[in-house]
């Protein structure tokens, strides 16, 4: 089955220990998205890719940088977190960013900052 | 600025109906989404509403008036198993995805 995969599901991590947060599609679509969700919020766009064109929101922590090696893999990595950096993080995949583009999502990761 | 309003949380009875509006003010328009979220799990996608109307999909509906600026997602025939948190989302002009907080709903036997 096609699908949105997360690695890991649970991620615990120490204050300012960077950490690399793995997401991948079987899906072949053009656009990933990372998300940050806190308990009861709605999910925060962080950046998206549209093939390699990197689009950051601008009210996204320098903290957080992401890679997009190829089509299939994208990773979110945190430099220093921080306590107010544990969340559940989602990544989202869709075909295009069109009205109708249903955006697809992974499990998740839920990290813990000690 | 942009905002998508939900209630915070709503009750219901196996085997009821149950309504869930969403009032929102975007930049420009181009379609709702509902979706479903379970406590500890990722978002799945419910419904799209770009025109007026009532789409229904099962036991699942959705109805959209965008003159209004407002939609609703109804459930019938609950079940425990629809216990879970509702989000509604809206493509703007720059088709960027804004999110509602979500309407947790909780299902009693």
């Amino acid at each position: 089955d096609a699908m949105v995969i997360q690695n890991p599901r649970y991620q615990v991590t120490q204050f300012g220990k960077p950490v690399t947060l793995s997401c991948s599609q079987t899906l072949n679509h053009n656009v990933m998205y990372w998300y940050q969700q806190k308990s009861s919020q709605a999910p925060k766009l962080l950046f998206h890719y549209y093939d390699k064109d990197f689009n950051n929101e601008a009210d996204t922590p320098d903290n957080f940088q992401s890679r997009r090696p190829n089509t299939s893999f994208c990773f979110l990595d945190i430099r220093s977190p921080g306590l107010g950096d544990a969340a559940m993080y989602l990544c989202a995949t869709s075909r295009d960013t069109g009205g109708s583009e249903t955006q697809y999502f992974g499990p998740g990761t839920r990290l813990l900052v000690l | 600025g942009q905002n998508i309003d939900q209630p915070t949380e709503m009750t219901a009875t196996e085997g009821a109906i149950v309504q869930i509006n969403c009032t929102y003010q975007t930049s420009g328009f181009n379609g709702l989404f509902w979706y479903q979220q379970h406590a500890g799990e990722a978002p799945t996608f419910l419904s799209y509403n770009v025109l007026d109307g009532l789409e229904e999909k099962g036991r699942f509906s959705s109805f959209l008036s965008r003159s209004k600026g407002y939609s609703y997602l109804l459930l019938k025939e609950l079940q425990m198993k629809d216990s879970a948190s509702y989000l509604c989302a809206v493509k703007d002009s720059n088709y960027q995805l804004i999110w509602g907080a979500g309407t947790k709903l909780i299902i009693k036997p």
